[in-house]
């Protein structure tokens, strides 16, 4: 009965390798998110999608690639990977405008 | 994109005590949230605060909107060892829509 789930909750691969992770949310909400959580725990949003539109676009490296084939789903395809990609990334949902609800995040380590 | 700033960066009290701590930013927001991030977890909501002024608790927390809507504050009373974790804020600016901008975190630890 997980709100926000992601996997992989970890999620260790080398440089240069292509990887996703997936989020589903089961609360009905129209918006999902992914953050970006570096070392020092600041929370960076990089995509936000409204029934499957991308509204939110940071300033985020052309190689993360989000997509959402419908409201309940969001996921995150990195390629390339490099080491400056290790960090937790974590998935949310709202209604929009509304607070958002949080995944636990998934733990990448680029070796 | 905005810079909300959070002090203190760490907190170390005993059980028991009052925490008090505040966020800042250069800007007027329209909306002021407060959350808190165990080890291991991802952030999960405490209080939403939508009006200057307002005054919101959530059991032994307490939010505040600050008047100038430049900045809010939360309390927390009579702390536990579960207070334990990551306190963030969040601040949405009048007219983004759907945009909430993270401050940099209070650590809270709670010596038994």
């Amino acid at each position: 009965d997980t709100a926000v789930s992601q996997t992989p909750k970890y999620l260790v691969t080398q440089m240069g390798n292509d990887k996703s992770i997936k989020c589903e949310q089961n609360l009905g909400h129209d918006t999902m998110y992914w953050y970006k959580q570096d070392s020092k725990k600041f929370l960076k949003i990089m995509f936000s999608y409204n029934n499957k539109e991308l509204i939110i676009n940071e300033t985020v490296p052309n190689r993360f690639s989000p997509k959402s084939p419908d409201k309940a789903h969001l996921n995150l395809h990195i390629n390339s990977l490099e080491l400056g990609d290790s960090a937790v990334y974590f998935c949310a949902s709202s209604y929009y405008g509304e607070p958002q609800h949080f995944g636990d995040g998934t733990r990448l380590s680029i070796l | 994109g905005q810079q909300l700033n959070q002090s203190p960066q760490s907190m170390f009290i005993q059980e028991g005590e009052d925490v008090s701590m505040n966020c800042t930013s250069s800007s007027i927001f329209n909306t002021w949230l407060w959350y808190k991030q165990d080890p291991g977890e991802g952030p999960v909501l405490l209080i939403a605060l939508y009006k200057a002024g307002e005054l919101t608790s959530n059991g032994r927390l307490t939010a505040q909107f600050g008047i100038t809507r430049k900045d809010s504050f939360l309390n927390i009373s009579a702390s536990i060892p579960s207070d334990v974790g990551i306190y963030f804020c969040a601040g949405q600016l009048p007219n983004t829509g759907n945009q909430f901008y993270f401050g940099t975190g209070t650590s809270l630890t709670v010596i038994p």
